[in-house]
C-alpha cells in the first residue's frame, strides 16, 4: 500500500546533539513538508519541498535543516541550535491537486 | 496571509448527539479547506476536504463540512456522535500555488457513554 513512513517513533536527544527524522513516501508525490506539533498549537510547518533539490522554509525553520536528494525521501534534521526541540514531528506529502496525506509521526524528547 | 480559527478548544458530546465544530478563515481569494482528524499519538487522517463546487461536503465517517462563504466558515457536522470519534480535529485553509497549509489549533472531541 502506498503510503509515508517515518521513522523512529521515538527519538531521544542529548544536550548539543543534531538527531536526523526519516521520512519516506511510496505515493510518487513532488511535494513534501515537515510540521512540529504541540499541546494546544496545532501544526506548524518547518520547512517543505516542491520538488528535488528545492526547498524553503516555512514558519519556524530555526533550528532545523532538512535535503531532498531523492523524491522519496525529505529527512529533517533538529539541529543543536534548537534550544526547544521535544514536541511531536510529523511529515507529509501531497500531489498537485493539494491535499495532504501524513505519516505516523515522530516524538521527540530531551534526556 | 491566511489564518483559521477553530473558536472551541475543548468540546464534550454524549454519544448519539449531534455534533458542530466550527471553523472560521481568513483569506482573500477562495481557499481550499480541509477537516482532518487526528487520535492520540498517530499521523493526521483526511476526513474531507473542499475546492469548488458545491458548497456541502460530504466526507468519511458520516461527516459533512458547509463552505459559507459569506461567514468565511467551514463548519464540521456529524447527526449523530460514536465514542470512536472521540480525537482532535483540525481545520486547515490552503491557498497558493505551492499548496501550503494553515492549520487551526485544534479541538479536542470529547465522547461521553
Amino acid at each position: 500500500d502506498g503510503g509515508i513512513t517515518q521513522s523512529p517513533k521515538y527519538l531521544f536527544r542529548k544536550e548539543g546533539q543534531n538527531v536526523t527524522l526519516s521520512c519516506e513516501q511510496n505515493l510518487n508525490h513532488d511535494a513534501m513538508y515537515w510540521y512540529r506539533q504541540d499541546p494546544g498549537q496545532g501544526l506548524r510547518l518547518i520547512y517543505y519541498s516542491q520538488i528535488v533539490n528545492d526547498f524553503q522554509k516555512g514558519d519556524i525553520a530555526e533550528g532545523y535543516s532538512v535535503s531532498r536528494e531523492k523524491k522519496e525521501s525529505f529527512p529533517l534534521t533538529v539541529t543543536s541550535a534548537q534550544k526547544n526541540p521535544t514536541a511531536f514531528y510529523l511529515c507529509a506529502s501531497s500531489s498537485p491537486a493539494g491535499t495532504q496525506h501524513f505519516g505516523d509521526g515522530t516524538r521527540l524528547s530531551i534526556l | 496571509a491566511q489564518s483559521v480559527t477553530q473558536p472551541d478548544i475543548h468540546i464534550t458530546v454524549s454519544e448519539g448527539a449531534s455534533l458542530e465544530l466550527r471553523c472560521n478563515y481568513s483569506y482573500g481569494a477562495t481557499p481550499y479547506l480541509f477537516w482532518y482528524v487526528q487520535s492520540p499519538g498517530q499521523g493526521l487522517q483526511l476526513l474531507l476536504k473542499y475546492f469548488s463546487g458545491d458548497t456541502l461536503v460530504q466526507g468519511i465517517k458520516g461527516f459533512e463540512a458547509e463552505f459559507k462563504r459569506s461567514q468565511s466558515s467551514f463548519n464540521l457536522r456529524k447527526p449523530s456522535v460514536h465514542w470512536s470519534d472521540a480525537a482532535e480535529y483540525f481545520c486547515a485553509v490552503g491557498a497558493g500555488s505551492n499548496y501550503k497549509l494553515t492549520f487551526g489549533k485544534g479541538t479536542l472531541l470529547t465522547v461521553n457513554p
